[in-house]
């Protein structure tokens, strides 16, 4: 069964400094990965996805991800926060051979920004 | 840009009783999508819904709960008989049509049971 895993459930950093933000699947066969920000009181938003092709994927907002194979690993980086990034990101997978798509999510990672 | 939308944003009922969560997805979309999220807790599925009938569901939809597209627009999720348990955030969500599709998440409504 897929699993997801997010290292970490609170990063804080300085607003300008570097964001990561870590996310491991495990899953036999390399699925859809995703990531979703989470503001407060507010819904899921799609910051970028990975399905084929690129390993390195830009989304919105100036955050990008890595897709390593050999690693597992899906890590999302920004590099330089602002203090309006402030919220709750999740990592999710997606079977590629379900015609369903469920995601699955990690636990969740909540990034706060100090001025 | 469309979106789903979702109503109420939030309910409060009592133990025991029915309630219906709404969802109006985009539009052009084909799967229909009720996930939730325990306060603290990460985002867990629920069902997925396709061609007018459930696609696959998780152990946490027993039959208690139940989904319906009644008029071609909207999407329901009923808890029969709500438990303390079953408060949480629920969203729903929609995709047009591949598993790389994005899913598309409303706003989610808050559920107490008291």
């Amino acid at each position: 069964a897929q699993s997801v895993t997010q290292l970490g459930s609170h990063v804080s950093v300085s607003e300008g400094a570097l964001v990561l933000l870590r996310c491991n699947y495990s899953s036999s066969v390399p699925p859809y990965l995703f990531w979703y920000v989470q503001y407060p009181n507010q819904g899921l938003q799609l910051l970028l996805k990975y399905t084929s092709a690129a390993t390195l994927v830009k989304g919105i907002n100036g955050f990008e991800a890595e897709f390593k194979k050999s690693e597992t690993s899906f890590h999302l980086t920004k590099p330089s926060a602002h203090m309006s990034d402030a919220a709750e990101y999740f990592c999710a997978v997606s079977d590629r051979s379900s015609n369903t798509g469920k995601l699955i999510f990690g636990q969740g990672t909540t990034l706060q920004v100090k001025p | 840009e469309p979106e789903v939308t979702q109503t109420p944003s939030h309910q409060v009922t009592q133990m025991g009783q029915e309630v219906i969560l709404r969802c109006v997805p985009i539009s052009n979309h084909l799967y229909f999508y009720w996930y939730r999220q325990i306060l603290g807790q990460k985002v867990e599925f629920l069902v997925s819904f396709y061609n007018n009938e459930i696609s696959e569901k998780s152990e946490i939809f027993d039959d208690q709960f139940s989904v319906e597209r009644p008029d071609g627009s909207n999407f329901t999720l009923k808890i029969r008989s709500t438990k303390l348990e079953d408060s949480a955030m629920y969203f729903c969500a929609s995709r047009r049509d591949s598993s790389a599709d994005t899913q598309y998440f409303g706003p989610g409504t808050r559920l107490t049971v008291l």
